[in-house]
């Protein structure tokens, strides 16, 4: 069972153009993190939010976490080809456990 | 800088031959994690230590153990490597309580031939 969707699965852009990413659960988190993975590295964390409503803000990209704490949106602006990689969003449920979504494969193209 | 390492970052083994996979941590965190991750999907999670104690996956094969001797280092042990065991293979760290987030390694990424 997939407890965290990610759509879409997979974007391709031109440099420039605005994006959005969703992560959507049926379940609530305590906390919910952004990664950013690129080809043969490890997952990078980019946000962590843990507020219902909370917005954040990381130069051109923006992180909101629902209200009710069941899902998040990554909104890109002006995207550019170094923001090409996968976007993984991951959800905390107490303990010490993230779980995962299956990830957006984003691609810039220049 | 602190910060999590993995040997090798690309290992090649021979079907069936036991292959172990290190991690090792300079950030004191007393979470360690080991997921495995196959070509554009989520990682998954096969256990972690809280420190010295083991947390395994309801769905991780018999196959894959972890040995964690001390703080900084963590080990994954592939008994009988299968072709099926491909993958990125990714250590974490964590303090208990998530808020700072995971911080993995590079990976190792293993080739069973």
């Amino acid at each position: 069972t997939q407890l965290l969707e990610q759509s879409p699965q997979f974007l391709s852009i031109q440099e420039g153009e605005n994006l959005t990413v969703y992560c959507n659960s049926s379940s609530v988190f305590s906390s919910l993190q952004w990664y950013r993975q690129e080809p043969g590295e490890g997952p990078v964390l980019l946000v962590t939010v843990v507020t219902g409503g909370e917005v954040k803000k990381l130069k051109r990209l923006t992180f909101q976490f629902g209200d009710a704490r069941k899902d998040s949106s990554l909104h890109i602006t002006a995207a550019q080809p170094g923001d090409t990689g996968l976007y993984l969003c991951a959800g905390g449920r107490g303990a010490q456990k993230l779980v995962f979504g299956q990830g957006t494969r984003l691609t810039i193209n220049p | 800088d602190a910060m999590v390492i993995q040997n090798p970052r690309y290992q090649v083994t021979q079907f069936g031959k036991p292959v172990t996979l290190s991690c090792s941590q300079t950030l004191n965190h007393n979470v360690m994690y080991w997921y495995q991750q196959k070509s554009s999907q989520a990682p998954k999670l096969l256990f972690h230590y809280y420190d010295k104690d083991f947390n395994n996956e309801a769905d991780t094969p018999d196959n894959f153990q972890s040995r964690r001797p001390n703080t900084s280092f963590c080990f994954l042990d592939i008994r009988s490597p299968g072709l099926g065991d491909a993958a990125m293979y990714l250590c974490a760290t964590s303090s208990s309580q998530l808020s700072g987030g995971y911080t993995f390694g590079s990976g190792t990424r293993l080739t069973v031939v």
